[in-house]
């Protein structure tokens, strides 16, 4: 059975430092998702990996993909307080067309 | 904006009775997936429909089932509601079965007394 977790689950940082955080699943998959998600509010995707490798940058986030390693990384580069949101991690499960959330990562950006 | 629509937006049912949830995906899509966000968790994958038939199911019992239908819409039904089904109800669509990207629509939030 898939299983993918987040971590760290909470994260506190200062406006203008660098973090990131890891998501590792438990079995072959084709791709991986990052969303965001607002409180209150719906999921907004970020990234879909869908290679060994693959990295892809939006502003200060970058996400990347290992599939030896089963794990995907989110990195934030020079923190904003608009970044504040919580991030899950999502992974397809191979051959059965199932997408397993992570339990999410609730990051807090102090100006 | 994902083109994703979702009725209603709140619900609060009693426990014991049947709620039908709306989603209306972007033309085109064939495929819609249903989630079920618990407070502070992650979305839980319920079913997936695909060109009108069922495609994937998570771990969920038989007292949630969906349809889709060939105007891009689809439901979700819960009978026989309990406490632990509040949540947020997510609907994502897709163009295709591989689920390259997923559109989420707002949600309906469903409280059980």
């Amino acid at each position: 059975e898939l299983k993918v977790e987040q971590n760290p689950l909470f994260l506190s940082m200062q406006e203008g430092k660098n973090y990131t955080i890891y998501c590792n699943y438990s079995t072959t998959s084709d791709r991986l998702y990052w969303y965001r998600q607002d409180p209150g509010k719906s999921l907004e995707s970020l990234f879909v990996l869908l290679s060994n490798g693959a990295v892809k940058q939006e502003g200060r986030l970058m996400a990347s993909l290992d599939t030896k390693a089963r794990l995907s990384t989110l990195h934030i580069t020079a923190a904003v307080h608009d970044l504040s949101a919580t991030y899950f991690c999502a992974v397809d499960g191979y051959r059965d067309d199932k997408i397993i959330f992570g339990k999410g990562t609730r990051l807090h950006i102090l100006p | 904006e994902t083109g994703v629509t979702q009725s209603p937006t709140h619900l609060i049912k009693t426990r014991g009775q049947q709620v039908t949830l709306r989603c209306s995906s972007q033309s085109g899509h064939n495929t819609v997936s249903w989630y079920q966000q618990a407070l502070g968790q992650g979305p839980q994958f319920i079913f997936q429909y695909y060109r009108e038939e069922e495609n994937g199911r998570g771990n969920f019992p038989p007292r949630f089932s969906g349809l889709q239908f060939p105007n891009y819409s689809s439901e979700l039904n819960v009978n026989a509601l309990e406490l632990d089904d509040s949540a947020l109800y997510l609907c994502a669509s897709s163009p295709d079965v591989y689920q390259e990207t997923q559109y989420f629509g707002p949600g309906t939030r469903l409280l059980v007394l």
